[in-house]
């Protein structure tokens, strides 16, 4: 029982190159969420998807997409990557009526 | 709005210390309460929780209670070990939030120093 994993780890971008973080979970959970973590701005909910083929903006989805490919899987996709979406972002996914969520280790991303 | 307050930090402690991270909140309705713990280079841990008032959390000697009369959640250690060292974060969830229930709102986290 891996929980929630993550890919890549470390990334480095050039500004205007696009890529897709990729996140799955094998725990059964119904939602899974994208956030970002900066210094000094604690967690910021980028996007969200309640169930299998819902999704949902959050807090600071501007310049991201996500899809819910499946019920394990939430992608995150930077079309065109941007200096200020340096950044470490995590995945999580919790149960149906549960409100804890388990975090994936992150993925850590610079972009030059 | 909800929204959740956390003691700035760092907090810098011997070992042995008595540890209180201050966490207060803002909710309508009756929120649960959690406390996550985040590791050097790791992902957030879930470390506690309470879903009512008057409710105790506890986990690896941590305690945090849910007071409603004050809005508080604060996390209390009788003696951190080196190894405690990490951002400790606060949180509660938003209830009917676009349809979701497990959307949680954080505090910005409390650096925790444990030195030898």
């Amino acid at each position: 029982n891996a929980g929630v994993t993550q890919t890549p780890k470390f990334q480095v971008l050039k500004t205007g190159q696009s890529m897709t973080l990729q996140c799955a979970q094998d725990m059964n959970h119904n939602s899974m969420y994208w956030y970002r973590q900066d210094p000094g701005m604690g967690l910021r909910l980028i996007y969200y998807s309640a169930s299998e083929g819902t999704t949902d903006k959050g807090e600071v989805p501007n310049g991201y997409n996500v899809s819910r490919l499946n019920k394990r899987e939430f992608s995150l996709r930077l079309e065109s990557a941007a200096p200020s979406q340096t950044s470490v972002y995590f995945c999580a996914s919790s149960a149906r009526d549960r409100y804890e969520q388990y975090f994936g280790p992150g993925t850590r991303l610079t972009v030059t | 709005g909800n929204s959740v307050t956390q003691m700035e930090g760092p907090v810098t402690l011997s070992e042995e210390a008595f540890l209180t991270i201050n966490c207060t909140y803002t909710a309508t309705g009756y929120p649960s309460l959690f406390w996550y713990v985040q590791y050097p280079g790791e992902g957030l841990q879930l470390l506690l929780k309470a879903t009512k008032a008057d409710d105790k959390g506890s986990n690896k000697g941590f305690e945090a209670t849910y007071r409603k009369e004050t809005t508080s959640f604060h996390l209390e250690k009788g003696s951190v070990q080196v190894s405690d060292s990490a951002v400790y974060f606060c949180a509660l969830n938003r209830m009917n939030y676009g349809g979701s229930q497990g959307n949680l709102i954080f505090g910005k986290g409390t650096k925790l120093s444990v030195k030898p």
